[in-house]
């Protein structure tokens, strides 16, 4: 299994509603990421997660909360959003993460369908 | 600030022509450039290259990385409709933990 898969596809949630993106990968990688991605911009990193454990926030606002219940899974809990919070939520993941040695050279991030958000 | 620009930012040629899409960087710690394809959705992987000099090669397309002058180039040959897409350089590198520095993409369109 060399995916990685995302649920939902779409997602339309008014401004107080609470929902969770999923994200799943069999390929026993150890580091995964959530990516935010507006139209015709490059996605930019909201969060990593190595060996299970949140590893990088980039100042992410706190209505968005990552969970990692396991190796395989990862989720984004949103509450409270806004309608500038409208768009493309990205899930990745890479064989390792950084480990205290220095870790490997680098490791190509593979990323799932994404999850379409909509807010109102 | 890490940084990385691509150049052009938007390409368009007609089928079967060969294009060279540019991917620059400023960045510490680096570990790895990536290139990515983006159709309508998520990114698929093209390329990771983390030695000088070595090209990396898939079918009609191929890389190679400069890490002395701090640049990749992305060729693509005989290009077909279906290389139309945005591609993305993303370099590598480590900050607290491993992460991928973006650039803004080059939105490559191919005409019959």
């Amino acid at each position: 299994d060399t995916e990685v898969t995302q649920t939902p596809k779409h997602l339309v949630m008014g401004m107080t509603n609470k929902k969770s993106l999923k994200c799943e990968q069999h390929m026993g990688h150890r580091a995964m990421y959530w990516y935010k991605q507006k139209a015709k911009k490059p996605p930019e990193l909201m969060f990593v997660y190595s060996y299970e454990k949140l590893s990088i926030n980039e100042s992410v606002p706190s209505r968005f909360s990552p969970e990692c219940p396991n190796s395989s899974l990862l989720n984004l809990h949103l509450h409270a959003l806004q309608p500038e919070d409208s768009a493309l939520y990205l899930c990745a993941s890479s064989q390792d993460g950084i480990r205290a040695s220095g870790g490997p050279r680098g490791n190509e991030q593979f990323f799932g369908p994404g999850t379409r958000l909509t807010v109102l | 600030e890490d940084k990385v620009v691509q150049s052009p930012l938007s390409l368009v040629v007609h089928e079967g022509d060969t294009v060279t899409l540019n991917c620059s960087y400023e960045v510490t710690n680096f570990r790895s450039l990536l290139w990515y394809k983006q159709e309508k959705k998520a990114p698929t992987f093209l390329f990771m290259l983390t030695s000088s000099g070595i090209e990396k090669k898939s079918g009609r397309l191929s890389s190679i990385l400069d890490k002395k002058e701090l640049f990749s180039i992305l060729n693509i040959t005989a290009t077909q409709t279906g290389d139309s897409a945005v591609y993305l350089c993303a370099v590598g590198i480590i900050q607290g933990a491993q992460k991928l520095v973006f650039g803004q993409g080059t939105r490559l369109t191919i005409n019959p």
